[in-house]
């Protein structure tokens, strides 16, 4: 079992519409977690942290359930923009050991 | 600007013929960090410093090395390149070994080998 895991992708979805992506990890030390960004030939940036009370920055929404180990992003309002891979990360204790998802590829289409 | 710099942007070097990357920073941060990344596959991390401390991942073979001569800059060796070495080789950086801290990448080397 991977350490973490995404949704299997790509999602094809319309300009306005919502889209969710889950990942589980498999570490329950895990400590921080991040949804970063990564376009076609880039590298990745970063999105947003996830809280463990949920957070919010403008279209997007990310939720962390310890209980479960998993952790959401909710996009609204898709833009054409958006179009990318959308990388779950975890960090592990210690502050070092980083482990990336294999990524949700995102085509949002007008 | 301060930011993670890679060079070369794309490199081709022949079946095991040797190879430096290269990434510096100005953002002055404490850790540095190298990952492979193969197509359509999640980063890997390869190693990371702390200042001059050196952290060699377990399943990290041994064909790979790294230098940190500084806090600006770090290397990426690759003794003997294989075929299935072919990647993107991102460096990253992070102020401290706080696991909140986001890590900052650089564009990226494209190695081709052949």
């Amino acid at each position: 079992r991977k350490e973490v895991e995404q949704d299997p992708g790509p999602f094809n979805v319309p300009e306005g519409a919502t889209v969710a992506f889950n990942c589980t990890y498999s570490n329950s030390a895990s400590q921080s977690f991040f949804w970063y960004r990564q376009d076609c030939r880039k590298e990745p940036k970063l999105l947003m942290s996830v809280y463990s009370s949920g957070n919010e920055d403008g279209r997007f929404t990310a939720q962390l359930n310890r209980a479960s180990q998993y952790i959401s992003l909710l996009i609204r309002d898709s833009k054409l923009s958006d179009s990318a891979t959308y990388l779950c990360v975890v960090r592990n204790t210690g502050g070092f050991k980083t482990i990336f998802g294999a990524g949700t590829r995102l085509f949002v289409k007008a | 600007d301060a930011m993670v710099i890679q060079n070369p942007r794309y490199q081709v070097t022949q079946f095991g013929k040797p190879v430096t990357l290269s990434c510096s920073q100005t953002l002055n941060h404490n850790v540095m960090y190298w990952y492979q990344q193969k197509s359509s596959q999640a980063p890997k991390l390869l190693f990371h410093y702390y200042d001059k401390d050196f952290n060699n991942e377990a399943d990290t073979p041994d064909n790979f090395q790294s230098r940190r001569p500084n806090t600006s800059f770090c290397f990426l060796d690759i003794r003997s390149p294989g075929l299935g070495d072919a990647a993107m080789y991102l460096c990253a950086t992070s102020p401290s070994a706080v696991t909140y801290n986001e890590q900052f990448f650089g564009p990226g080397t494209r190695l081709t080998v052949l």
